[in-house]
């Protein structure tokens, strides 16, 4: 499967601050996805990522995907207590492969 | 409304007893899949299947068993043979060819091996 690599592997920021993920493959990606999981429940799909240069947005989220489509960041504006869990990168081959995660928590 | 359901969310039993683990989705998803967690890694596939009573193994299938009889459901069986079986086990659905809309994560079962 894909090998997905994230920085960092944690995070603490405080609220209203920014702050950026950052997965790189060791492969060229032809889909990166992105998750959110909080503690103990399932995964929640953020975006998915397909063309070289390309970005997407979901409300205070945005995901970029380098035109060598090796690498993606995840950047965070004004970050809130909601935004905080395990964010997860994934490569689909055959049954998605996942990097470690990096675990976000914002401080009031 | 559509989703995953695993039950159940925590299971506890003794070394060397098989366990099934459930997941029904009412997605109408052709493909379906189970992971494993463990704390501070990334999620890892077990067995994952694309079809009705077709399945193939993932990256650590050595002590799991599945079946898929239904397109529903998708159990998974771990046998005494796992030797460290103690995780968060995650089903997921998803429509193979649409990958825009990623896949669907039912909300896990925590097991526990005394």
């Amino acid at each position: 499967s894909q090998e997905l690599e994230q920085s960092p592997q944690s995070l603490i920021v405080q609220e209203g601050k920014n702050l950026t993920i950052n997965c790189t493959s060791s492969k060229t990606l032809y889909g990166l996805y992105w998750y959110k999981q909080k503690y103990g429940e399932g995964l929640i799909f953020l975006m998915m990522l397909q063309k070289g240069g390309e970005e997407k947005s979901h409300e205070k989220i945005t995901a970029k995907l380098d035109e060598k489509k090796q690498q993606s960041s995840l950047h965070i504006t004004a970050s809130q207590p909601s935004h905080a869990g395990i964010y997860l990168c994934g490569a689909d081959k055959s049954g998605m492969g996942f990097g470690a995660g990096t675990r976000l928590t914002v401080k009031p | 409304d559509g989703g995953i359901t695993q039950s159940p969310k925590y299971l506890f039993r003794k070394e060397g007893q098989n366990v099934t683990l459930s997941c029904e989705q009412n997605l109408n998803h052709d493909a379906m899949y189970w992971y494993r967690q463990d704390p501070g890694q990334g999620l890892r596939l077990i067995y994952y299947s694309q079809i009705v009573n077709d399945f193939q193994k993932g990256d650590i299938a050595e002590g799991y068993s599945v079946s898929r009889e239904k397109k529903e459901s998708f159990p998974l069986t771990v046998t005494s043979a796992q030797k460290n079986p103690t995780a968060f086990y995650l089903c997921a659905s998803s429509i193979p060819g649409q990958g825009y809309y990623g896949y669907t994560f039912g909300s896990g079962t925590r097991l526990t091996v005394v």
